[in-house]
């Protein structure tokens, strides 16, 4: 089944206490993203991947560091983690980002920094 | 800068009745624009896109969505709304990126 995979699901951490989210596409595709969804301000995007050892900023980067090692693996690490951060995320992934090529998106990663 | 606005939070609608989630738009250039969709603790799903041609464009469960060029909008409807629908609703343009709308919740009720 052609999906995208983020783990964890939930996850309740420290400030300053880094940590690591996975994201894992079996489409091979080129493009990889990552999002922040908070109420009322809907997705913005963190950072994007056009390929293998490609990557760069969104509209929101602070915080966040991102590696792209493998074309199906985009991990989003947090180094110091602040409740600001306390959000839910979503990886997504699609073909060469054309215009007009959707994106599939993960299950979303609920993070909660105390 | 581009920018999607979708003017209602949320839509209450009865089932059987017809539904609109409205959309409106501004970007350089021809517009590329998608509906996604999101349950309850799921992620985003494609519904549907127009990326040229006829303006009335037809997508997944039912809906579809019309786009107007002169009122820069690209408001999303169903015939006949089933309560299944209710979810998250996110407008989307792409120009240089892709920028999503704030989203509207739509509630469907029996």
């Amino acid at each position: 089944e052609a999906q995208v995979t983020q783990n964890p699901r939930y996850l309740i951490t420290v400030t300053g206490k880094k940590l690591t989210v996975t994201c894992s596409q079996n489409m091979n595709h080129e493009y990889m993203s990552w999002y922040r969804q908070d109420p009322g301000l809907g997705l913005r995007q963190i950072y994007y991947s056009m390929n293998v050892e490609v990557t760069d900023k969104g509209d929101v980067p602070e915080g966040y560091k991102v590696s792209r090692k493998e074309k199906r693996n985009f991990p989003l690490i947090l180094e110091s983690p602040s409740p600001n951060q306390t959000s839910l995320y979503f990886c997504a992934s699609s073909l060469l980002q054309k215009p007009d090529n959707e994106q599939f998106f993960g299950p979303g990663t609920r993070l909660t920094v105390l | 800068a581009q920018s999607v606005a979708q003017p209602e939070d949320q839509v209450n609608v009865a089932e059987g009745n017809p539904l609109t989630v409205k959309c409106t738009y501004s970007v350089s250039g021809n517009p590329y624009l998608f509906w996604y969709v999101q349950y309850p603790n799921r992620g985003l799903q494609f519904l549907l896109k127009y990326i040229t041609g006829d303006n009335l464009v037809k997508g997944s469960y039912g809906f579809e969505a019309e786009f107007n060029k002169s009122q820069t909008s690209f408001h999303l409807k169903k015939p006949s709304a089933l309560v299944s629908d209710s979810a998250l609703y996110f407008c989307a343009v792409r120009g240089v990126k892709l920028t999503f709308g704030k989203g509207t919740k739509l509630s469907v009720i029996p």
